[in-house]
């Protein structure tokens, strides 16, 4: 079974300056997916980025990036350019690259979230 | 275009009492999550569809049930609710790439 870890609770970052968000994983398989989910307190869960393993390159949305180390297991979170709005939950997710049930359908494991704060 | 859609948005039971948590989606998506949310925990999966007509268990499914409806409805059932399900629970549904999630519901067990 795959696992994922969030090392870090809690995170706080300066309005305008950048943090990284980390997350390791464990997993046997070769090609898989992994993602960031913003939950702000309204618990609206919003993707933030994707990546695909078998892709070398680094998945970039505005001012979020990865850094996928698919050797050591590692998928962070860059935001850059802090705003006051990026203040939420962040969740780390991977689902493996094949559906099962023949339908599409997959299962998606988290991490236990890094609570980010902003401030002014 | 709404999406995915949870009803009731709060709730609160008594002990022993049961309901229905309704979820909708409008993306003809073919398959349908149930998952809970608890402080510290991320999000675990409850139950899934994979089409209509089909469900299956997840990694925390004791207490629930389930109902594909059709391939817009997916409900999932607290039969005696018990105050370890207090918690906040999400439907999603998905395509290929990415699952949607709705606003989820914050039920509480007293």
């Amino acid at each position: 079974a795959q696992t994922v870890t969030q090392s870090q609770p809690e995170m706080s970052v300066q309005e305008a300056e950048t943090v990284t968000l980390s997350c390791t994983y464990d997993t046997s398989e070769s090609d898989y997916y992994l993602f960031w989910y913003k939950q702000p307190p309204s618990r609206q869960m919003i993707l933030v980025i994707r990546q695909e393993a078998y892709k070398q390159q680094n998945a970039t949305e505005n001012r979020f990036s990865v850094n996928f180390q698919k050797a050591a297991k590692s998928f962070s979170l860059k935001i850059s350019d802090s705003q006051l709005g990026d203040a939420a939950m962040y969740f780390c997710a991977y689902r493996s690259y094949y559906s099962y049930s023949g339908a599409g359908s997959y299962q998606l494991t988290f991490g236990k979230g890094t609570k980010l704060s902003v401030i002014p | 275009n709404a999406g995915v859609t949870q009803t009731p948005k709060f709730q609160v039971l008594k002990t022993g009492q049961s309901m229905t948590l309704q979820c909708a989606q409008d993306m003809n998506h073919n398959s349908m999550y149930w998952y809970r949310q608890d402080p510290g925990m991320g999000l675990r999966l409850i139950y899934y569809s994979a089409s209509e007509g089909t469900t299956d268990k997840g990694e925390v499914p004791n207490g629930y049930n389930v109902s594909r409806l059709n391939k817009r409805e997916f409900s999932l059932r607290l039969e005696s609710a018990a105050p370890s399900q207090t918690s906040v629970y999400f439907c999603a549904s998905s395509e290929r790439r990415e699952q949607y999630f709705g606003p989820g519901t914050r039920l509480t067990v007293t």
